[in-house]
C-alpha cells in the first residue's frame, strides 16, 4: 500500500543553523501539507502545497519557514534559522482530490514524521 | 470559527470492552468531512476512520464505529472489542470545502485511551 515517507526521523541541530525535513508523498496525490506537533500538545497546521505553489499558511509559516518540491517526488520544508521553539514532531502529509457523486473526498495520509530537537 | 473539542483527556477501558470517545465540532460551513486519527506511542499518525457530513449513515471500520449527529455536530468514536494496541492518542479532527483550496484539518486536543489488560 502507498505511504508518505519522511526523512529524517530524528535531527537535531542548533540553534540558528538551517534545516531542510523531507518528504516523499503518495505519488498520484496532489496536495501535500505540512503540520507539527510540540510534544503533547496540539496538532497545528503549517502550510499546505498545491499546484507548486503555498495554497495556505498559518501565523506559524513566517519568513523563516520555505517550501519546495525540487523534482516530481519529495516535498521538503526549510527552518532558516532554527529557534529553541520549534522543537518539535513535523508531519507531512499528502492528499487526492477524487470527486465523487456526493461530492470530494479528501484524505489526508500522514508520514512517520521527523522529531526536530533544536538545542 | 472553525473548532474541535474533545472533552476527554483521558480515558481507560479493559481488554474486550466498549468504550466511546466523544467529539463535537462547529463550522458554519455545510460542506466537510471528519475524519478519527490515531496516534500510538511511535507518534506515527494513522487514520482509523472518515464521515462525509453529507451522508447519514454512520461509518464503520471492522471494530471502529462513528455515531454522527450532523444536527448536534457530533462525532464520537466507538471502539468495540478494544485491544491493547488500541492503546493510543485519538484526535478528532475536520475539514471544510469553501470556494479556495483550502483544505487544512481542524484538529481536537486529543483523548489518551489506555487499554488495560
Amino acid at each position: 500500500e502507498p505511504e508518505v515517507t519522511q526523512t529524517p526521523s530524528h535531527q537535531v541541530t542548533q540553534m540558528g543553523q538551517e534545516v531542510i525535513l523531507r518528504c516523499v508523498p503518495i505519488s498520484n496525490h496532489l496536495y501535500f501539507y505540512w503540520y507539527r506537533q510540540i510534544l503533547g500538545q496540539k496538532v497545528e497546521f503549517l502550510v499546505s502545497f498545491y499546484n507548486n505553489e503555498i495554497s495556505e499558511k498559518s501565523e506559524i509559516f513566517d519568513d523563516q519557514f520555505s517550501v519546495e518540491r525540487p523534482d516530481g517526488s519529495n516535498f521538503t520544508l526549510k527552518i532558516r534559522s532554527t529557534k529553541l521553539e520549534d522543537s518539535a514532531m513535523y508531519f507531512c502529509a499528502s492528499s487526492g482530490a477524487v470527486v465523487t457523486s456526493g461530492g470530494r473526498t479528501d484524505t489526508q495520509y500522514f508520514g512517520p514524521g521527523t522529531r526536530l530537537t533544536v538545542l | 470559527a472553525q473548532t474541535v473539542t474533545q472533552s476527554q483527556p483521558e480515558m481507560s477501558v479493559q481488554e474486550a470492552e466498549t468504550v466511546t470517545l466523544s467529539c463535537t465540532y462547529d463550522t458554519s460551513e455545510s460542506n466537510y468531512y471528519l475524519f478519527w486519527y490515531k496516534q500510538p506511542p511511535s507518534r506515527q499518525m494513522i487514520l482509523v476512520i472518515r464521515q462525509e457530513a453529507y451522508k447519514q449513515q454512520n461509518a464503520t471500520e471492522n471494530r471502529f464505529s462513528v455515531n454522527f449527529q450532523k444536527a448536534a455536530k457530533s462525532f464520537s468514536l466507538k471502539i468495540s472489542d478494544s485491544q491493547l494496541g488500541d492503546t493510543a492518542m485519538y484526535f478528532c479532527a475536520f475539514i471544510f470545502y469553501n470556494a479556495g483550496n483550502n483544505r487544512k484539518l481542524i484538529w481536537g486536543l486529543g483523548t489518551s485511551l489506555a487499554v488495560n489488560p
